[in-house]
C-alpha cells in the first residue's frame, strides 16, 4: 500500500452497531487477502483471511468481501464492542510472490 | 501455544552504532517474514526466510541491514551504522508453509537511534 503519513483515516462508530472498514488494493494478480487487527504497543493480530476464488468469507463477528473487478476488499464488524478498538489493516499477497503488502490501515474508533 | 517472539522488546542505540534484533517464530513455521512499521503506517516488507535461506531480500533498504536464519528457526536482523531515519518498530512474522498461509505477528522491537 502506499504511505498516508501520519493522518490515518478513522471511523467513529457507537458501540452496538456495524462497523465497515474498506480498502483498495493495486494489484490485479494478487490472490489471497488478510484483515489485521492492531492494538497499540502490540503486533498486527490475524482476523480472517479470503482467496481470490471466493467474494465473501465470514467469521465470529466478521465477514469480508473482495470485489475483484474494482479491487476492493471489506471488512464488516457486527455489534461492534469497545474491544475492537485498534487499526484495522489489510493485506495483500500477489500470485507471483510470497510477501505482503499491507495497506496504511484505518484507525476504528468505539465509543461506549 | 507459545507466539512469535521478538527480544529485545525496546532498543535505544546511538547514531552509529551496530544492532541485533532476534526473531523466536512458532515452532514448525518454515517461513519467517520481518517487516518494518514507521509511526501511523502499516508494515513494509523487509525480507522472507523460507527455511535457512533468504528466498526475497527485495525490502532491505541498503546493505547497513542484512538477516540471517542459519538453523531455519531464530532470526536475527542486523543494522550497521545506524541513522536516525532507522528508528522504527521492527516486527517479525512466521507462516507454516510460506505459500497462502496467514502472517503470524511478534510484538515487534521499537527501535530509538538518538
Amino acid at each position: 500500500g502506499e504511505s498516508v503519513g501520519l493522518h490515518l483515516p478513522t471511523l467513529s462508530v457507537q458501540e452496538g452497531d456495524n462497523s465497515i472498514i474498506n480498502c483498495a488494493y493495486s494489484n490485479s494478480a494478487s490472490d489471497y487477502f488478510i484483515w489485521y487487527k492492531q492494538e497499540s504497543g502490540k503486533g498486527p493480530q490475524f482476523i480472517i483471511d479470503i482467496r481470490s476464488n471466493m467474494d465473501k468469507r465470514q467469521g465470529q463477528r466478521v465477514t469480508v468481501l473482495l470485489n475483484k473487478t474494482v479491487k476492493h476488499l471489506s471488512l464488516q464488524i457486527a455489534a461492534t464492542q469497545p474491544g475492537d478498538s485498534a487499526v484495522y489493516f489489510c493485506a495483500e499477497k500477489s500470485n507471483n510472490f510470497n510477501k505482503f503488502y499491507f495497506g496504511s490501515g484505518t484507525k476504528l474508533n468505539v465509543k461506549p | 501455544g507459545a507466539g512469535v517472539s521478538q527480544t529485545p522488546s525496546n532498543k535505544v542505540t546511538e547514531k552509529g552504532k551496530y544492532v541485533e534484533l532476534r526473531c523466536d517464530p512458532i515452532s514448525g513455521h518454515t517461513a519467517l517474514y520481518w517487516y518494518r512499521q514507521s509511526l501511523g503506517q502499516g508494515p513494509e516488507f523487509l525480507i522472507y526466510f523460507q527455511g535457512t535461506g533468504a528466498a526475497d531480500d527485495s525490502g532491505l533498504p541498503n546493505d547497513r541491514f542484512f538477516a540471517v536464519r542459519p538453523e531455519g528457526s531464530v532470526s536475527t536482523l542486523k543494522i550497521q551504522r545506524t541513522e536516525r531515519g532507522d528508528s522504527a518498530v521492527y516486527l517479525c512474522a512466521s507462516s507454516q508453509q510460506g505459500m497462502g498461509s496467514p502472517l503470524h505477528f511478534g510484538n515487534g522491537t521499537r527501535l530509538t537511534v538518538t
